[in-house]
Parts: C-alpha cells; structure tokens; sequence
C-alpha cells in the first residue's frame, strides 16, 4: 500500500531562517505531488505541483519554492522566511493530475515563524 | 477559473442531531467532486467522492449527490457523533489539481 510520509511534524524558526520541509511517497511510481498551505482561519492554498522528476508547477508567486529531486521526494523550501509564511503545510500525492483521481494527504507541517 | 463555496462556519450541534453543509462550484467540464475531513492536528482524509453528475458518494454514514443543475454536493449525515468534530471540505478536480473550499468546522456536543 501507498503512504506518505513528512517531516518534520513541528517546526519553530526565526524571521528570515531558510526553511526546508520534505515529503516522500511509498509504494507508488511516477506519483504527481503536491504542496498546499493551510494558513489561520483560512482554507487550502495550491503552492506547487509536480507531474515529474524536475518538473515544477507554482500556483502563486511568493517567497517559497520546491523541488523534486527523486521521483517519490518533494522538498519545499526557502531562503528567508516571513511571518506570513506561518501554516500548515500539507503534502499530496496522485495517480492522476486531473479527473476523478484521488488526492492523498500527508500529516502535515506545522510551521510557526517567529 | 474553477472555485468551490461553502458554507461559512462554525456549526455545531448536539450529538444525532441532522447536519448537512453545502457546497456549490463553478467549473468548466465536468469535473469530479470531493468531501475531506480534517480532525484536529491531523491532515486530510478523503471522506467521500463522486465522479458524475447524479453519483451519490457515501462513507462513515455521510453522503452528499453530484448535482449537475444546481452546481451543487451538500455533505449530509443523518446522526452525527462527538468523533465527527473536525473540519470538513469541499473540493473539485477539473483540468487541475484540486481546488478547495475554506472548509466548515463542525462541533458536536454531547
């Protein structure tokens, strides 16, 4: 069976600290992967997507990028955080981009900047 | 582009009280339509589906219908328990990956 793995679960880091949150998949091949933010009193932000090794998707501009440097690793990063970077960051997995495919989540990062 | 309403939160209700909470889209196509379930600290669980106009998705006693001519998939469960107490979304899969309402927050009393 599939599962989803990221870390770390918590993390607390200083205004303009670089920031490093990874993701992996088991179990499955050639996944599309996801990266979504779930800021206070908010809903699900679509940050990046990917349908491939080195193939990245950004959905709004901001102060985050990923990359994917295995077929099953999906790393979300940044050079100098913001407060407003402060969330919950939750990675994805899918067969399928589009269509009835499922989504299958990850446990989540909380990550607070202080 | 695509988008999904839902209703604004919080509700909460005593325990086997009837809840539905509605969802509405906008979408080119046809997309496939979704409920997650978030519980507190946890990330999202994919709760029920549905891939078609008229499909009924059902799991844990929950279940909403894919309404084509009203844009719609309202979650409805006839008895809800203290457990069901999270965050509820609604989202849809078109051309994209998924797009998702703000979530409703659900609180069950006993």
């Amino acid at each position: 069976s599939q599962t989803i793995h990221q870390w770390p679960a918590t993390l607390v880091q200083p205004v303009g600290s670089p920031l490093s949150l990874e993701c992996t998949v088991e179990g499955t091949s050639n996944p599309n992967l996801y990266w979504y933010r779930q800021a206070a009193g908010r809903g699900l932000q679509l940050l990046f997507y990917s349908v491939g090794i080195g193939q990245i998707s950004s959905e709004v501009p901001q102060n985050l990028s990923a990359s994917r440097p295995q077929d099953r690793q999906f790393i979300l990063s940044s050079k100098k955080l913001l407060l407003s970077d402060s969330g919950f960051y939750l990675c994805a997995w899918s067969v399928i981009l589009a269509g009835a495919g499922t989504q299958y989540f990850g446990p989540g990062t909380r990550l607070l900047v202080l | 582009g695509d988008s999904v309403t839902q209703m604004e939160g919080p509700v909460t209700l005593s325990e086997e009280a009837f809840l539905t909470i509605n969802c509405t889209y906008t979408a080119t196509g046809y997309p496939s339509l979704f409920w997650y379930v978030q519980y507190p600290g946890e990330g999202l669980q994919l709760l029920l589906k549905a891939t078609k106009a008229d499909d009924k998705g059902s799991n844990k006693g929950f279940e909403a219908t894919y309404r084509k001519e009203t844009t719609s998939f309202h979650l409805e469960k006839g008895s809800v328990q203290v457990s069901d107490s999270a965050v509820y979304f609604c989202a849809l899969k078109g051309n994209t990956p998924l797009v998702f309402g703000k979530g409703t927050r659900l609180s069950v009393i006993a």
